[in-house]
């Protein structure tokens, strides 16, 4: 079966210090991979998403950036982090296909202090 | 474009009664594709249901229903007898039916259901 596994679980970062999310997928292969944040209270923003190893795009231009050095890894970074960046982060995983559901992690809670 | 639309903020209702999530969208896809997802206190999200565009059948699964009018644009949640385990945010979300590579996926902003004991 497929498992997704995000971590931290939370994070508390000083302002301008650099930021490193990690997502996994196990039991699939070439996912289409997502990072969503959600500020509290509030609903999901898309940041980025990826289909395939190398490919990124980009919803939201910021101070974030993302990567996926291998099939069913996907990296959330940022090089200096802002007081807007703190919120709920989730990785998200779908097999290609319209008609597939997305598969969430247990997010990431990101405070900046 | 794609739109998903919850109106309804915040619900409360008290522990037994129905209550209904509305759900309204836009594409001008043929094909589509709509999801409702459940986002209980400790954050991750849960995959509830799926409806294709070409299959407008109401579903039922325990508690739980879905009512699917293309007519209306509307996949709306029921929940009968409600419990207190059914505290969450629901979200429903569109996504288009391209078959190859990336498909766009549109949340809405979520309903926040809180049921009383």
């Amino acid at each position: 079966s497929q498992t997704i596994h995000q971590w931290p679980a939370t994070l508390v970062q000083p302002v301008g210090s650099p930021l490193s999310l990690e997502c996994t997928v196990e039991g699939t292969s070439n996912p289409n991979l997502y990072w969503y944040r959600q500020a509290a209270g509030r609903g999901l923003q898309l940041l980025f998403y990826s289909v395939g190893i190398g490919q990124i795009s980009s919803e939201v231009p910021q101070n974030l950036s993302a990567s996926r050095p291998q099939d069913r890894q996907f990296i959330l970074s940022s090089k200096k982090l802002l007081l807007s960046d703190s919120g709920f982060y989730l990785c998200a995983w779908r097999d290609t296909g319209g008609e597939q559901p997305q598969h969430f992690g247990d997010g990431t809670r990101l405070s900046i202090l | 474009a794609q739109k998903v639309t919850q109106a309804q903020t915040e619900i409360s209702v008290v522990e037994k009664e129905d209550v209904t999530l509305d759900c309204v969208y836009e594409t001008r896809d043929t094909t589509y594709y709509l999801f409702w997802y459940k986002q209980p206190p400790s954050g991750e999200l849960v995959f509830l249901i799926r409806r294709n565009s070409f299959d407008e059948q109401n579903e039922i699964s325990g508690r739980y229903s879905w009512n699917f009018q293309k007519s209306t644009s509307s996949f709306n949640f029921t929940i009968t007898a409600s419990q207190v385990v059914d505290s969450a945010v629901y979200f429903c979300a569109l996504s288009d039916g391209f078959s190859g590579g990336y498909q766009k996926v549109t949340f809405g902003t979520g309903t926040k259901l809180q049921v009383i004991p």
